[in-house]
């Protein structure tokens, strides 16, 4: 069992529609990240989080550290926020190693 | 803020030949570096890590090498390569404060044929 995994693997949406991409982990964490990788590799830092939430424009992101879960939300989608979305945890204790998971890869349809 | 530059952005190379990947870093000193891989369906690995110039941390056994000879310089290698590493490599960034981000390199996609 990976030590991060995400759901759904795939999405389609509507444009406008609300989003969700779930994260659970499993082991102890000193942060989750939330990542944005385009068609071409590249890879975003869109939020690192250890309690809470973060809003920026629309984009939100939930952590329950009790739970080992976290949520990106995404509302009032549009076709150029398809990209594949990755959740990574840091380790407690690591020297900042991240552990990824696989991926969501989202596609919004005009 | 920090700026990653990584190339080349894709390498077609055949197996046995060597590898040389080279990822720089700008606007930060002494960050913590990182390369990972993503394979085929599959998320992005730690392959090395460093955390200063000269140190060298490998997270699993591999066919390539990793190494730091200038602080902000991070470079991967291999002398022959073997098909099982083509893939996304991708270079990283992160200052050695808990609460700082990571930033991330535009990425190499490797094949090896």
């Amino acid at each position: 069992k990976n030590e991060v995994e995400q759901s759904p693997q795939n999405l389609t949406a509507q444009e406008g529609e609300f989003i969700t991409i779930n994260c659970s982990y499993s082991v102890g964490i000193s942060a989750l990240h939330w990542l944005q990788q385009h068609p071409g590799g590249g890879i975003v830092s869109l939020f690192m989080l250890s309690s809470g939430k973060k809003k920026h424009g629309r984009l939100i992101a939930t952590i329950n550290i009790q739970e080992k879960h976290s949520s990106l939300h995404i509302t009032a989608s549009h076709p150029r926020d398809s990209a594949v979305y990755i959740c990574a945890v840091r380790r407690g204790g690591s020297q900042g190693n991240l552990i990824f998971g696989k991926g969501t890869k989202l596609s919004v349809k005009p | 803020s920090q700026t990653i530059h990584q190339w080349p952005a894709t390498l077609v190379q055949p197996v046995g030949s060597p590898l040389s990947l080279e990822c720089t870093v700008e606007g930060t000193s002494n960050p913590n570096l990182y390369w990972y891989r993503q394979a085929a369906g599959r998320g992005l690995q730690l392959l090395f890590y460093s955390v200063g110039i000269g140190q060298i941390s490998s997270e699993v056994p591999q066919n390539l090498s990793a190494s730091r000879p200038q602080d902000r310089q991070f470079i991967l290698s291999s002398k022959k390569l073997l098909l099982s590493d083509s893939g996304f490599y991708l270079c990283a960034s992160k200052q050695g404060a808990a609460n700082y981000g990571y930033t991330f390199g535009s990425g190499t996609r490797l094949t090896v044929v």
